[in-house]
């Protein structure tokens, strides 16, 4: 159980463009999603909070405007990063919870983004 | 707010052998303790947790012991096998929001 999807793996395209990430989770419902970002051998960064049908919470630093996530549903939630440049380049990886039954953070796969 | 330490930063150990590795936390209202297992190219995986009202959990070859008082907790994995070569992060959380330690990268030599 409590297993959550993210989609695409890995994404490749040109700088301007933008991309959207997708994470769903396939077993429980999520009232809360992360989005999280990672550098090659370094720790989680934790971008932003978001709560199902609520605006996300950024963390500081975090351009809202630059990373536009949605939490439209209990079992979906997108991150689209919006003009992407060669510095967003990065792991992207989200994680799901249940509020409602304490439960854990469960990760997703993550995404490894590449902007040319 | 919370500031996670976790040594040590590498870690190599002969297969059989045992592993631990250590966290520290500064907020003492913190209140759960989750390890994290992560393979390259991977998302974390949830391995053991332990919440503050408990000073030891084991499950088979795994264990976290807490220490409240010191702010300190630590993973201990037994009879170490090349599979449990990872990146293993810890993190402490009074909420719901996790705050990690930098990870320490395990590997077990065969």
């Amino acid at each position: 159980g409590a297993v959550v999807s993210q989609h695409p793996s890995w994404v490749i395209c040109k700088s301007g463009t933008s991309v959207k990430i997708e994470c769903r989770s396939l077993d429980f419902q999520a009232t809360t999603m992360f989005w999280y970002r990672q550098f090659p051998k370094q720790s989680l960064m934790l971008m932003a909070t978001s709560n199902e049908g609520s605006k996300a919470t950024y963390e500081q630093g975090v351009e809202k405007d630059k990373f536009l996530i949605n939490h439209a549903s209990l079992t979906l939630s997108t991150l689209t990063v919006t003009s992407a440049h060669p510095e967003d380049s990065s792991f992207y990886i989200c994680s799901a919870r249940d509020a409602l039954v304490d439960q854990p953070q469960h990760f997703g796969d993550g995404t490894r983004l590449s902007i040319l | 707010g919370e500031n996670v330490e976790q040594h040590p930063s590498t870690l190599s150990v002969q297969e059989g052998d045992s592993a631990v590795i250590k966290c520290t936390y500064s907020d003492s209202a913190s209140n759960y303790f989750p390890w994290y297992k992560q393979e390259l190219g991977k998302g974390p995986q949830l391995i053991i947790d332990i919440r503050s009202n408990v000073g030891e959990k084991k499950d088979q070859r795994i264990a976290v012991t807490l220490n409240k008082t010191a702010k300190h907790f630590s993973l201990h994995i037994t009879e170490t096998q090349p599979e449990d070569s990872a990146v293993y992060f810890c993190a402490a959380s009074k909420g719901y929001q996790l705050t990690f330690g930098k990870g320490t990268k395990l590997s077990v030599i065969p």
